[in-house]
């Protein structure tokens, strides 16, 4: 079964506004990470945060992680329209073969 | 710098046919991954190379699935016979070695099987 579940499935906001999506795990891991997808293209890279680190900043996206609680939080601030992707958490799990465990996904839908 | 480079972007065939996708990873990136992505899911590893080595294939359904990277550059991922259930995007996805925590995805081949 996937590492991470994505909590909610999907979120629709108002430009402007901030988004919030959530992660869980289930086992120890190295890094957490978070990617987009925008409909029908690849996974890009959002950004990563160790296991020994509890809050990172890039840009607009600041992301905390609650390793007691198995948890990770993604919020997007100042919302665009161009922010309308799917969201997937990744983990590395501790011992894995340099491997990425996917969530399921937050479909964000930004209104204009 | 090119992204990663996958062909074909889309593909439809009848179960128990035959398809290969291809996939060109960046430049100087040693390891390479194939991902199924089912619609509303999250990708799933397939099978992760180090060069031209298999690091995991432990999720690779092997009856039908197989892929190689001969020459430790571009890679072939192909299913014979396909079955329904495979209709799915694939992903091929290349990170450095040194720097193998953040992957870079190419647009995804998106396989239809009627």
């Amino acid at each position: 079964s996937q590492q991470g579940e994505e909590d909610p499935q999907a979120l629709s906001i108002q430009e402007g506004e901030n988004a919030t999506m959530n992660c869980s795990y289930k086992t120890s891991i190295n890094n957490l990470q978070w990617y987009r997808q925008n409909s029908g293209r690849g996974l890009v890279h959002l950004i990563l945060i160790r296991s020994n680190e509890r809050e990172k900043h890039s840009g607009r996206l600041r992301v905390t992680l609650d390793t007691s609680k198995k948890s990770s939080s993604l919020l997007i601030t100042a919302s665009r329209a161009a922010d309308t992707a799917s969201y997937f958490c990744a983990t590395v799990y501790s011992g894995s073969a340099r491997q990425l465990t996917f969530g399921s996904g937050t479909q964000l839908t930004v209104l204009p | 710098e090119a992204g990663v480079a996958q062909s074909p972007r889309y593909k439809i065939i009848e179960k128990r046919q035959s398809v290969a996708f291809w996939c060109n990873p960046i430049s100087g990136h040693a390891t390479l991954y194939w991902y199924q992505q089912i619609l509303g899911q999250g990708p799933k590893l397939l099978i992760q190379f180090q060069n031209n080595g298999v690091v995991d294939d432990s999720q690779l359904p092997k009856d039908r699935f197989s892929a190689e990277r001969l020459k430790g550059v571009d890679s072939t991922l192909k299913i014979q016979p396909a079955k329904l259930e495979d209709s799915a995007v694939y992903l091929c996805a290349s990170s450095l070695a040194a720097r193998w925590e953040t992957q870079y995805f190419g647009p995804g081949t998106r396989l239809l099987v009627l």
